[in-house]
């Protein structure tokens, strides 16, 4: 139990393109849904949490306008990179949890690389 | 800002050996994680500490959190070239009011050699 998938696993894009990366928690419902984004060799930064059926909040330094959250199921959180440039190449992960459980479950993660 | 310190940074054991990586909170700790990291993969969630003193252990890992709740050991015994990855300490930030912000130590890499 407890499994959460993302789709892509890597992706390579030409700067100025959007890419949208999915997080699906498989076998449970997901009040609350997390990115994160990790460069080489760091560790994980939380760049926001994702209620449904609510806007998502962002950390201190994240821009709102260029990572486009969208929770519109218990099963289903999206991030879109809009404008993506290759600084936003990294490695996002998203983890999920629901509101009875305080343990969070992490995807496999999604490289991204932008030309 | 709570911040998480883990040592060692890196670690390398011969198979068989027994090994301990800390991790340590500028601030109480209500809610400590530790995670198994593939590198360029995801997280997988090992254990979770709550109460000062609280000790869990899955197969040959251990996970301790102090008394005073601002240290966590993780401890492998008989470690095993499977134990080899990244091991990430997570702490909620807030006094756990955070509803799942968690707040990442920079890991510790640790490699098994056969």
């Amino acid at each position: 139990g407890a499994v959460v998938s993302q789709h892509p696993s890597w992706v390579i894009c030409k700067s100025g393109t959007s890419v949208k990366i999915e997080c699906r928690s498989l076998d449970f419902q997901a009040t609350t849904m997390f990115w994160y984004r990790q460069f080489p060799k760091q560790s994980l930064m939380l760049m926001a949490t994702s209620n449904e059926g609510s806007k998502a909040t962002y950390e201190q330094g994240v821009e709102k306008d260029k990572f486009l959250i969208n929770h519109a199921s218990l099963t289903l959180s999206t991030l879109t990179v809009t404008s993506a440039h290759p600084e936003d190449s990294s490695f996002y992960i998203c983890s999920a949890r629901t509101d009875r459980q305080e343990t969070q479950y992490f995807g496999p993660g999604t490289r991204l690389l932008v030309l | 800002s709570q911040e998480l310190e883990q040592s060692p940074q890196s670690l390398i054991v011969q198979e068989g050996k027994n090994l301990t990586i800390n991790c340590t909170s500028s601030k109480t700790l209500y809610g400590l994680y530790w995670y198994k990291q593939k590198y360029g993969e995801g997280l997988i969630f090992l254990m979770m500490l709550q109460k000062g003193g609280e000790e869990k252990s899955h197969e040959k890992i251990t996970a301790k959190l102090d008394e005073k709740k601002q240290q966590s050991s993780l401890h492998i015994t008989a470690s095993q070239p499977s134990h080899a990855g990244i091991y990430l300490c997570g702490a909620d930030r807030a006094g756990g009011t955070s509803y799942g912000k968690l707040t990442f130590g920079q890991g510790t890499i640790l490699t098994v050699h056969p």
